[in-house]
């Protein structure tokens, strides 16, 4: 079966931890993609990748680390500086100039 | 930049009736589009794109969407709704120059609520 896996489902973090969010995807796509959802804001675009070991910023970088070393995985970090880290982490995937296909979500909470 | 705006936060249907979601979107090259439902604590899942070539856009679960590039709309139609579409519709553009890989500007949201 072919698609976008993340994990863990739910991770709770303590002020001043970074913690990593897992991406994987077996669709062979070059291009991956991490976004935050807020309630009532829609999604914001964190960082992109359109190949491996190359990655840019989106709207909403400060706070946040990836790395892409694999074609297949895309994790990211967020850091001690996200100041408020708490929402639904969204990884999607694609190839160039398709749509984008997205994994289930990992929920963010800040203790 | 780019921007994209859905008209209504929440779009309360009777079963059966039809439904259209309005998407508004603002850029100054050509763009892809999309429209996104998002069921309860999941990911989301693609309902229909336009890429190029015709502007009546055909979809799944029955949705279709229509570009009008003068009026620089996407608006999602549904000729008959189910209890099954209670969900939050998303509508997203990228500049299509980049290849479309440059990461998706989404819309707020609308939140179709079905009524029995």
């Amino acid at each position: 079966d072919g698609g976008i896996t993340q994990s863990p489902k739910y991770l709770f973090r303590k002020e001043g931890q970074n913690v990593t969010l897992s991406c994987e995807q077996n669709l062979n796509h070059d291009a991956m993609y991490w976004y935050r959802q807020d309630p009532g804001q829609g999604l914001r675009l964190i960082y992109y990748s359109q190949i491996v070991n190359d990655f840019q910023k989106g709207d909403i970088a400060e706070g946040y680390s990836v790395s892409r070393e694999k074609k297949e995985s895309f994790p990211l970090t967020v850091t001690s500086a996200q100041k408020n880290p708490t929402a639904f982490y969204l990884c999607a995937s694609s190839i160039v100039g398709g749509a984008q296909y997205f994994g289930p979500g990992t929920r963010l909470t800040v203790l | 930049a780019q921007s994209v705006t859905q008209l209504d936060s929440q779009v309360p249907v009777f079963e059966e009736a039809p439904v259209e979601l309005r998407c508004n979107y603002s850029s100054s090259v050509s763009v892809y589009l999309f429209w996104y439902v998002q069921y309860p604590n999941q990911g989301l899942q693609l309902l229909l794109k336009y890429l190029s070539g015709s502007t009546l856009v055909k979809g799944i679960n029955g949705f279709e969407a229509e570009f009008n590039k003068s009026q620089t709309s996407f608006h999602l139609r549904k000729p008959s709704v189910h209890i099954s579409d209670t969900a939050e519709y998303f509508c997203a553009v990228s500049e299509s120059g980049g290849g479309g890989a440059d990461g998706l500007t989404f819309g707020k949201g609308t939140h179709l609520i079905i009524q029995p």
